[in-house]
């Protein structure tokens, strides 16, 4: 079954220091792996996807992230965090069987402190 | 702004009431989901319509019924609901469901029932 894990309920870090958020993944072939950010009262807004080629995947608001195929990883990160950053982010897969399914994780509250 | 409209934002309603939720796109999206959110947890999927035909409906009570009236437009009708009901439900549509395109959310409609 496909699934995917975000280990981390919350993340804290200073204003202006990188910031990391993480998900591993189960999938049988090639994932297809997204990245969602929720901020209060809204609905989730789609930052970045991994489909094939280049392993590190730039998105919006500066979020960049990384694939990596051998620790099944698929971390989002970002260089210099900012107070307007702190939200729900969610990873989620697509089920390749053909299907309509996107597999979301648990989420991670980002906490960005001034 | 989001380019998933949903109305209303804010409903209430009694155990005996029907309601209707509603959800509009001009993306040109073929493919529309109603998900189901609790507070802090991932959106969790109830229906998909593909180019206007049910597709998927994750086993949810009869106490809602989809509808796609036409490309463009999606509904969610509501009857005899419970207290558990309540919850944000969010809107979505994608260029397709084969394609690996992304979700794009609505704000959602937060639904109380009491």
């Amino acid at each position: 079954a496909q699934s995917v894990a975000q280990p981390e309920d919350q993340v804290n870090v200073a204003e202006g220091n990188p910031l990391t958020v993480k998900c591993t993944y189960s999938v049988s072939g090639n994932p297809y792996l997204f990245w969602y950010v929720q901020y209060p009262n809204r609905g989730l807004q789609f930052l970045l996807k991994y489909i094939t080629g280049d392993n590190l995947v730039k998105g919006s608001y500066g979020f960049e992230a990384e694939f990596n195929k051998s620790q099944t990883s698929f971390h989002l990160k970002k260089p210099s965090a900012l107070v307007s950053d702190s939200a729900l982010y969610f990873c989620a897969v697509r089920d390749i069987r053909g299907t309509y399914k996107y597999i979301f994780g648990t989420g991670t509250r980002l906490k960005v402190l001034a | 702004d989001t380019e998933v409209t949903q109305t209303p934002k804010h409903l209430v309603m009694g155990m005996t009431n029907k309601k209707s939720l509603k959800c509009e796109q001009h993306m040109g999206h073929r493919a529309m989901y109603w998900y189901k959110q609790k507070a802090k947890k991932p959106p969790e999927l109830m229906f998909v319509y593909s180019y206007e035909k049910l597709s998927i409906n994750e086993s949810v009570p009869s106490r809602f019924s989809p509808e796609c009236p036409n490309s463009s437009l999606l509904n969610l009708h509501l009857h005899a609901l419970q207290p558990e009901d309540s919850a944000l439900y969010l809107c979505a549509s994608s260029q397709s469901g084969t394609s690996n395109s992304p979700l794009h959310f609505g704000n959602g409609t937060r639904l109380t029932v009491t």
